[in-house]
């Protein structure tokens, strides 16, 4: 099956400053979802991006489909920005392939 | 933007009970939905995918008689969970995605305890 690496897998940063999460995948894909779990589990849906390039606010997402990675940019963190980055790709009509995710700590 | 939601929340029961948990689309059909499970620490692991008015489709090494899904409507999958043991708590999320869409849409999850 598809393996998805997520990079990297924790990250401390203080409060303000911007950063970058990496997801590679290991074939094509038609669906690629960026999700941010929060502290009671629940999954926020941020970004579908297959391809392309999306802004919603201080997050972006870019995927790279010719070359197989996916990058979320998070800008002027913020403390309720920490938990855990999810990036899932998938087949289009198939269930999801999640990576281990990266642990985003935002220290006032 | 589409909702889903998922019941109960949080289950807490003795070993040997069966548990059964609703996904439903709110507001929008879904031909096919998704059932993925979390243990701590852990990433999100895909069991199976069910499709309204048929069988579902079990990932490997998910035991379909462990883990009975029904999709009997265009808005509602049901997953039960048989005979539930201590090994079966976990973090238990639906998803579901509109035909013709897809992008997934997650429901908040039930937590189950089995003591």
């Amino acid at each position: 099956g598809i393996q998805v690496e997520q990079s990297p897998p924790d990250l401390i940063l203080q409060e303000g400053a911007n950063s970058t999460l990496r997801c590679n995948f290991s074939d094509s894909v038609n669906n690629l979802q960026w999700f941010h779990q929060n502290p009671w589990g629940q999954l926020i849906n941020l970004f579908y991006i297959p391809s392309g390039t999306k802004q919603n606010g201080r997050l972006s997402a870019t995927t790279v489909a010719t070359e197989r990675y996916s990058l979320l940019y998070i800008s002027s963190s913020q403390t309720t920005d920490s938990g855990v980055y999810f990036c899932a790709v998938g087949g289009g009509a198939d269930g999801l392939t999640f990576g281990k995710g990266t642990h985003l700590i935002i220290q006032p | 933007g589409a909702v889903v939601s998922q019941h109960p929340s949080w289950v807490i029961c003795k070993s040997g009970t069966s548990v059964k948990i609703e996904c439903r689309s709110l507001d929008f059909q879904a031909t096919t939905m998704f059932w993925y499970r979390q243990f701590p620490k852990q990433s999100l692991m895909l069991m199976a995918t069910s499709n309204e008015g048929s069988k579902a489709t079990y990932e490997q090494g998910v035991e379909k008689d462990k883990f009975l899904i029904n999709h009997a409507s265009l808005t509602l999958s049901t997953l039960t969970v048989t005979s539930a043991h201590p090994e079966d708590s976990s973090f238990y999320i639906c998803s579901a995605r509109r035909d013709s869409v897809v992008a997934q849409h997650f429901g908040d999850g039930t937590r189950l305890s089995i003591l």
